[in-house]
């Protein structure tokens, strides 16, 4: 069991808005530690989609956004396309673990 | 280009030992942490730890740690993950990435290698 939450499973119809929640404790996220996210298309390496709670590395849509706030962060993906279509991940810190941590991560369908 | 080149899948018996490479090429590669993220099939992804190939200070889960050893060789700029005696459970693809910072508490993994399939079966 993650102890970043994530919902399983996510979706929507091209064109529309999706967001993905990532839930943490005061021991991550709620401490201040910074949230990252991962497109994982299947059969291929995870990627770095959003670092630092909501900047973009150079080439990644600005259809892609993070946001953060308290124990939560969330990854909104606007203007959904099929090649959207992937496994989101979130990650964080937990300084109870002295460690990095992933949330389970979040499929997303595109209708 | 920042890349992280993995070794080949590998087959293996339970208790035969294994160690798999990750090198890197197109930066400094005592400038970043190294780290190994384990994916069993159909499963999320699980921080195993990490190392600073600059003087091989390493960190592990504690859900890995006894169970793996992670080394660096900064000459051949090379991170390495090897397991003394498999389980039939460690198989899994196994990932390694880099740090995008130095603060690791702040630190996300912003390149990957390829993967390297590990199957464990007698």
């Amino acid at each position: 069991q993650s102890v970043l939450t994530q919902p399983p499973s996510v979706s929507g119809a091209p064109g529309q808005r999706v967001t993905i929640s990532c839930t943490g404790s005061s021991s991550y996220i709620g401490a201040g530690y910074d949230v990252h996210w991962y497109q994982q298309v299947p059969g291929t390496a995870p990627k770095l989609l959003i670092y630092g709670n909501n900047n973009r590395p150079s080439g990644v849509p600005d259809r892609f956004s993070g946001s953060k706030s308290d124990t939560s962060a969330s990854l909104a993906i606007t203007g959904l396309q099929a090649e959207d279509e992937a496994d989101y991940y979130c990650q964080s810190y937990d300084s109870s673990l002295s460690g990095l941590v992933f949330g389970g991560g979040t499929k997303l369908t595109v209708l | 280009e920042v890349q992280l080149v993995q070794s080949g899948a590998a087959v293996k018996k339970p208790g035969e030992s294994l160690k798999i490479s990750c090198k890197g090429s197109g930066y400094s590669f005592t400038t970043y942490w190294i780290g190994w993220v384990r994916q069993m099939p159909g499963k999320g992804l699980e921080w195993m730890g990490i190392i600073d190939p600059g003087d091989s200070d390493t960190r592990y889960s504690p859900s890995f740690q006894g169970q793996v050893t992670i080394s660096a060789d900064k000459s051949i700029t090379t991170a390495s993950l090897q397991w003394s005696s498999l389980k039939a459970s460690d198989t899994a693809m196994y990932y390694c990435v880099r740090l995008n910072i130095a603060m690791v508490t702040f630190a996300a993994f912003d390149t990957w290698g390829q993967g390297t399939m590990v199957t464990v079966s007698s």
